[in-house]
């Protein structure tokens, strides 16, 4: 699986759109973006996945670049409870290998 | 749909003895992932089971063990515990082995003492 890298922290004011990004320059074509978020102590909570288009769903926004490179997270609208930390995944179809490749995340503080 | 569950919670346990972690997954979910947590080497991926056969491994040694039921649910175990094995133990289930998206329950916070 391709390697993500993401900012370790950020900090958004609530009501803000948060804009989380991930560079994954090594993607293959099969390959997807996942995000996943982990609130303290908690199980790690499925947001969104995308392979070339842009993607959205009640909980946010994903945006991939053309050359699949890069992506964005965002969350429309941050509250408090948006602080956690976030990790981006990049995952060819098919499954198998070696479960999810989690790396460090970016930890998104939002202030009120 | 009810989401994964895991049993027990919380659990303490001292060196040498040995422990079962239980997983039941979303209804209609046959696949079973087994992730391991610690502060130090973050979120490792464990083993995956497949209609009740492992798929996958990850780089754990033979201490670390599971099987899942005919009813999809599973189980880890791991025995001679060592005080590096505190940790938070995440179960995550998916519709099959070629669905990437899992969906991860609680987990069991494990305190070796």
């Amino acid at each position: 699986d391709a390697k993500t890298t993401q900012p370790p922290s950020m900090d958004c004011a609530e009501g803000r759109a948060a804009n989380l990004p991930c560079n994954h320059s090594t993607i293959s074509g099969n390959e997807y973006v996942y995000w996943y978020r982990q609130i303290h102590s908690q199980g790690p909570q499925y947001i969104i996945h995308g392979l070339k288009n842009n993607e959205t769903n009640e909980m946010a926004s994903l945006i991939i670049t053309e050359d699949r490179k890069s992506s964005t997270l965002i969350l429309p609208h941050a509250t408090l409870r948006d602080t956690a930390v976030y990790y981006c995944i990049v995952r060819a179809s098919g499954g198998g290998a070696d479960g999810l490749t989690f790396g460090k995340g970016t930890h998104l503080i939002i202030q009120p | 749909k009810a989401g994964v569950t895991q049993t027990p919670r919380y659990l303490i346990k001292t060196r040498g003895q040995q422990v079962t972690l239980s997983c039941s997954p979303i209804s209609g979910h046959r696949s079973v992932s087994w992730y391991q947590q610690t502060p130090g080497q973050g979120l490792q991926f464990l083993f995956e089971y497949f209609s009740e056969t492992q798929r996958n491994k990850g780089n754990f040694p033979g201490r670390f063990s599971g099987r899942q039921f005919s009813n999809s649910r599973s189980e880890m175990n791991v025995s001679t515990l060592e005080l590096g094995d505190s940790a938070l133990y995440l179960c995550a289930s998916s519709f099959s082995t070629d669905t990437d998206t899992q969906y991860f329950g609680p987990g069991t916070r494990l305190t070796v003492l």
